[in-house]
C-alpha cells in the first residue's frame, strides 16, 4: 500500500483555472505538508498543518490554499492558476512528537502545466 | 532564501568508490535529514540527525553533522548504478516545515 499518495499525476490546465491536488496518508502521521519543486529541482516548503496549527510560508500566493477534510488528508486548492504555478508539487506527512519531527515521506508528486 | 546548501552541485563516479556529499546550513537546528530522489520519482528519506549527534550511520551511508560549522555530510560508500540520484539535505523549522538545499546530482557509472 502506497504510505502516501497524490492525484492526480499529471495536471494540465489553462492559465486563470481553479484546480485541487488531493492528498492522502495512511501511515497515521499527525503532520501534513505541501512542497514546490520548480524546473530547477529547488524543494520549497508551502505549508505545514497538523490538527492544531496551519503554517503558512510567507511567500506562498493566497490563491493557494490547504483543506483538511480529516486527519488523514491535506488537498491543496489553487485559484486563477498562473503561468508560474507550473511546478512539480510534493505532499508528504511525519509524526511529530514532542515538537521534533521526525523523517518525512513523500508523495509521487503532481506535475502541474498551467498553459 | 535557501537554508542548506550542498557541495558539490554534481558529482560523477565510477561503480566502487565512495561517494561525498557536503552540506552547509545557516541558523540553528533541532535535526537535519538527508533525502533521496530519483529522476522524475518523489523524494525518499534516507537517514535523520538530531542537533546532538555527531555521526549516524545505515548501510552503505554514514552522516556527519558538526554544529560548530553548521554543516553536515553524506557519504555512500562502494557505491552503486542504482544510487544515481539527486540528494537533498534539510533542516527543520517552524510547524517542523523542512528547508531544502539544491541538491547534489550524482551519477555513478557503471
Amino acid at each position: 500500500d502506497t504510505a502516501v499518495s497524490q492525484t492526480p499525476k499529471y495536471l494540465v490546465t489553462q492559465m486563470g483555472n481553479d484546480k485541487s491536488i488531493k492528498c492522502e496518508q495512511n501511515l497515521g502521521h499527525d503532520t501534513m505538508y505541501w512542497y514546490k519543486q520548480d524546473s530547477k529541482k529547488f524543494l520549497k516548503i508551502m505549508f505545514s498543518y497538523n490538527n492544531k496549527e496551519l503554517i503558512i510560508n510567507e511567500t506562498v500566493p493566497n490563491r493557494f490554499s490547504p483543506k483538511s477534510p480529516d486527519k488523514a488528508h491535506l488537498n491543496l486548492h489553487i485559484n486563477s492558476l498562473e503561468l508560474g504555478d507550473s511546478a512539480v508539487y510534493f505532499c508528504a506527512s511525519s509524526q511529530v512528537s514532542d515538537g521534533l519531527s521526525d523523517l518525512q515521506y513523500f508523495g509521487a508528486g503532481t506535475r502541474l502545466s498551467v498553459l | 532564501s535557501q537554508q542548506g546548501e550542498e557541495d558539490p552541485q554534481a558529482l560523477s563516479i565510477q561503480e566502487g568508490e565512495n561517494a561525498t556529499m557536503n552540506c552547509s546550513y545557516k541558523t540553528s537546528i533541532n535535526n537535519l535529514q538527508w533525502y533521496r530522489q530519483n529522476s522524475g520519482r518523489g523524494l525518499v528519506h534516507l537517514i535523520l540527525i538530531r542537533s546532538n549527534e555527531r555521526e549516524k550511520h545505515s548501510g552503505r551511508l554514514r552522516v556527519t553533522l558538526d554544529t560548530s560549522k553548521k554543516s553536515s555530510s553524506l557519504l555512500i560508500t562502494a557505491s552503486r548504478a542504482a544510487d544515481t540520484a539527486s540528494y537533498f539535505c534539510a533542516t527543520d523549522g517552524a510547524g517542523n516545515m523542512l528547508t531544502f538545499g539544491g541538491g547534489t546530482r550524482l551519477m555513478v557509472k557503471p
